[in-house]
């Protein structure tokens, strides 16, 4: 089972900022991986995938760049409604593992 | 527009069988070209993958719950369905159903499944 590991667990930034996500998987997923976005009460919900690729409806200021065992997903600027927790999922082979999650928090 | 809808007990007893149906309207499970899954988040944690089933009915269960869950689909109904057998107090958690290509594009609403006497 690949381990996918997220850092930092929590993250404060101001409404403007840009934030950096980072996941880690334990062996390499080449580029196998996807972020997803989730609030309070609410379904998680996909962003990008194939490490890069926004998913339909995301905005261009969520962008995810990595490959093998190291990535990184950017918010240029970000919203009030960007606030929430982030997790990464490999999709490499079965089974499926997601990271712990990343909060981001308003500073 | 594709949507899941969970349903199904919201307790459980210890040592019973939990069981969730999905229900999927907007696309036909039979037809389409993807997996179709179930993934699980205990209050205030991350997210944990069940498991999947093909609408021919091969199915990839999670290693760590393969004896006890089972996943089964009714293209009939278009709904395909979850069993956990000997629940236990672990198990207490928002359970999702989600279509699935690799990832995981389209969720349900999840329901939470509390397992106490």
């Amino acid at each position: 089972e690949k381990v996918m590991t997220q850092s930092p667990a929590t993250l404060s930034v101001s409404p403007g900022e840009r934030a950096t996500l980072s996941c880690r998987a334990s062996e390499s997923v080449s580029i196998k991986l996807a972020w997803y976005q989730q609030k309070p009460g609410q379904a998680p919900r996909l962003l990008i995938y194939d490490a890069s690729t926004r998913a339909t409806g995301i905005p261009a200021r969520f962008s995810g760049s990595g490959s093998g065992t190291e990535f990184t997903l950017t918010i240029s600027s970000l919203q009030s409604e960007d606030f929430a927790v982030y997790y990464c999922q490999q999709f490499y082979n079965w089974p499926r593992t997601f990271g712990q999650g990343t909060k981001v928090e308003v500073k | 527009q594709l949507q899941l809808q969970e349903s199904g007990p919201g307790l459980v007893k210890p040592s019973e069988t939990l069981s969730l149906t999905c229900t999927v309207s907007g696309d036909s499970i039979s037809s389409s070209s993807y997996y179709w899954g179930w993934i699980r988040q205990p209050p205030g944690k991350g997210l944990e993958w069940i498991g999947n089933i093909y609408y021919s009915e091969s199915t990839y269960i999670n290693p760590s719950l393969r004896s006890r869950v089972t996943i089964s689909v009714d293209t009939s109904k278009n709904q395909f369905s979850l069993k956990l057998s000997s629940a236990t107090a672990a198990d207490t958690a928002v359970y999702y159903c989600a279509r699935e290509w690799e990832f995981f594009d389209y969720w349900g609403q999840g329901t939470l499944v509390t397992v106490s006497s």
